[in-house]
């Protein structure tokens, strides 16, 4: 599994866009790239993910670098609800049942 | 969405004592599951992971005969801490796996106390 970096923390005013940073250097060309995040003492919450091209949805932005070494999370308007630790993984190519190995991730703190 | 629940949300044990976790995929079959403990102030850590119908697939480091899982059927898991100890108190989280999709859908966790 390709191993990523983040930011150990952020902080964003609220209602300003939130872009999380993760680096992903040896990530190779079929892996594909999660944002999860977890909110204190809740289970984790899926966000987003993607391959090569940028992805959006109703939670979230998902910016990808063509060379596929980092991508960005954006929150466009965050809210004191998007207070949460955000993770940043690369499961692995396809037959590993995709497991989830799980870093420090980025504590992103929304003000008010 | 796909909604995972967990069974009991806290529970407080004794020493010596076992306690069983539920995990419930309520809108969705789900073929595999995952378990996961969380110390204070620590990331996610595997346990293993439960297939329906075979055995489980533990982590390196995790006792098998400590933390028994059964996955059998395509909605319910459970883990049963054997023999708990003030050390096994964490935030035990499982996690389901949506056949043909990739994410993962996340349980609420139920946080362990043992006395």
């Amino acid at each position: 599994d390709a191993k990523t970096t983040q930011p150990t923390s952020m902080d964003c005013a609220e209602g300003r866009a939130a872009n999380l940073p993760c680096n992903h250097s040896t990530i190779s060309g079929n892996e594909y790239v999660y944002w999860y995040r977890q909110i204190h003492s809740q289970g984790p919450q899926y966000i987003i993910h993607g391959l090569k091209n940028n992805e959006t949805n109703e939670m979230a932005s998902l910016i990808i670098t063509e060379d596929r070494k980092s991508s960005t999370l954006i929150l466009p308007h965050a809210t004191l609800r998007d207070t949460a630790v955000y993770y940043c993984i690369v499961p692995g190519a396809a037959g590993n049942n995709r497991k989830l190995i799980w870093g420090l991730g980025t504590s992103l703190a929304v003000n008010p | 969405g796909a909604v995972v629940s967990q069974h009991p949300s806290w529970v407080i044990c004794k020493s010596g004592t076992s306690v069983k976790i539920e995990c419930r995929s309520l809108d969705f079959q789900a073929t595999t599951m995952f378990w996961y403990r969380q110390f204070p102030k620590q990331s996610l850590m595997l346990m293993a992971t439960s297939n329906e119908g075979s055995k489980a697939t533990y982590e390196q480091g995790v006792e098998k005969d400590k933390f028994l899982i059964n996955h059998a059927s395509l909605t319910l898991s459970t883990l049963t801490v054997t023999s708990a100890h003030p050390e096994d108190s964490s935030f035990y989280i499982c996690s389901a796996l949506v056949t043909g999709i990739y994410e993962q859908y996340f349980g609420p966790g139920t946080r362990l106390t043992v006395t």
